[in-house]
């Protein structure tokens, strides 16, 4: 089977910094990304990581380790707007298909 | 860039009706698309892979005869919802693989969401 776990909720400080972690057993990897998701909208696409280590982009960063089949997504300087759901996602087939996680609601307070 | 469309946003239909729903790429062309579903504050699990010109693959436990998927294009993918009931229900939503994934990631559309009365 597949499976992709992330916590269900996690609550921070506008300004501060929120990691939401990603651990995957997959029959397939190709790559990990990282989608936020607003209310009533679609997933748009925030990273991805197919190596090990660490990518930058703007507040965000993203982190994989292969072996030990994690990875985490990092936000810092938290604003109001990045109050969303956020997904890891595998890519499982060279086909590029991807499973989605169980999601991580974010709740940012003033 | 990568811009895909998703079209009707929103649709109500009557139970045993049929609904059809179109993913389109705008700015590339996608010889694979994928169609997913989502419930009310869940995840997105992944009905099937959409393939130009050949037939769809469906993920295990998705009824093919029910959720018609036609990809004649390669800009275009449709699902058609047939004989829809109310536990149909759901948000519906497309996506395509742009050249540069690296960069734009999986696009998708913006979604449909069908309620079945």
């Amino acid at each position: 089977g597949q499976s992709l776990e992330q916590p269900s909720e996690v609550t921070a400080v506008e300004g501060a910094i929120v990691q939401i972690n990603c651990t995957y057993q997959t029959s397939g990897f190709y790559g990990l990304s990282w989608y936020q998701q607003h209310d009533g909208g679609a997933p748009t696409f925030l990273s991805y990581n197919a190596l090990d280590g660490l990518e930058e982009t703007g507040r965000f960063s993203s982190f994989l380790s292969r072996s030990d089949s994690y990875g985490y997504l990092l936000l810092q300087e938290l604003q109001m707007k990045d109050s969303a759901s956020y997904f890891c996602a595998v890519r499982v087939s060279s086909a590029s298909k991807i499973i989605f996680g169980s999601g991580t609601r974010l709740s940012i307070r003033p | 860039g990568a811009v895909v469309s998703q079209h009707p946003s929103w649709v109500i239909c009557k139970s045993g009706t049929s609904v059809k729903i179109e993913c389109r790429s705008l700015d590339f062309q996608a010889t694979t698309m994928f169609w997913y579903r989502q419930f009310p504050k869940q995840s997105l699990m992944l009905m099937a892979t959409s393939n130009e010109g050949s037939k769809a693959t469906y993920e295990q436990g998705v009824e093919k005869d029910k959720f018609l998927i036609n990809h004649a294009s390669l800009t275009l993918s449709t699902l058609t919802v047939t004989s829809a009931h109310p536990e149909d229900s759901s948000f519906y939503i497309c996506s395509a693989i742009p050249p540069n994934q690296q960069i734009y990631g999986y696009t998708f559309g913006s979604g449909t969401r069908l309620t079945v009365v």
